[in-house]
């Protein structure tokens, strides 16, 4: 099973402070997606990153991927209040291949 | 905010009923997916449809059944429902890109 691991599992963090979260995962990828959900909600697709990428950003979202250790992480700058959500990272092997998503990390930020 | 839907948003129904969680979605995406998901744990894949007349299961067993004769709708399908059923469902969709788009979701509870 290619599926991505995130730690930490949760994070707890105040307003204004940077998140960083990170995937491993186990088999060759095409490209890994972070996506956020809020409580009881459906997932919402932040940003792809695809295996020939090491860095890419996106407004206050910085995702790395580092293909040799098979992990990724994406860092949150100045967080808020509004970014308290649960955060999954799903890879993508390409081809007619779906996606395999991690168990998540669930972050806290408070005012 | 995807054009993806899903109803109902919560059903709470009795051990044997036959039930059907509807999913249908506006963007004109071939590949649709349904996973299942138990609060604060991992999504798991447990059908898909890369277009009409096109289902596979994913890669958890479930009792559940798919259909696909339309190209934006996606319904699934509980013939008898039991508490080991209980959990949320998500429905999601793909177009050319590898993105995919989710519905908020029903929660449902065999009781």
């Amino acid at each position: 099973s290619q599926q991505g691991e995130e730690d930490p599992q949760a994070l707890s963090i105040q307003e204004g402070e940077n998140a960083t979260m990170n995937c491993s995962y186990k088999t060759s990828i095409n490209n890994l997606q972070w996506y956020r959900q809020n409580s009881g909600r459906g997932l919402v697709h932040l940003i792809l990153i695809r295996s020939n990428e090491r860095e890419k950003h996106s407004g206050r979202l910085r995702v790395t991927l580092d293909t040799s250790k098979k992990s990724s992480s994406l860092l949150i700058t100045a967080s808020r209040a509004a970014d308290t959500a649960s955060y999954f990272c799903a890879t993508d092997a390409g081809g007619y291949s779906t996606l395999t998503f991690g168990k998540g990390t669930m972050l806290l930020v408070s005012p | 905010e995807a054009d993806i839907y899903q109803t109902p948003r919560y059903l709470v129904i009795g051990t044997g009923k036959k039930i059907t969680l509807e999913c249908s979605q506006t963007m004109g995406h071939d590949k649709m997916y349904w996973y299942q998901q138990d609060p604060g744990m991992e999504l798991h894949l447990i059908h898909y449809s890369y277009g009409v007349n096109s289902t596979e299961k994913g890669d958890l067993s479930s009792e559940s059944t798919v259909s696909r004769i339309r190209t934006e709708h996606f319904p699934l399908t509980l013939e008898s429902a039991r508490p080991s059923h209980t959990s949320q469902y998500l429905c999601a969709s793909s177009g050319t890109g590898e993105t995919q788009y989710f519905g908020p979701g029903t929660r449902l509870l065999v009781l």
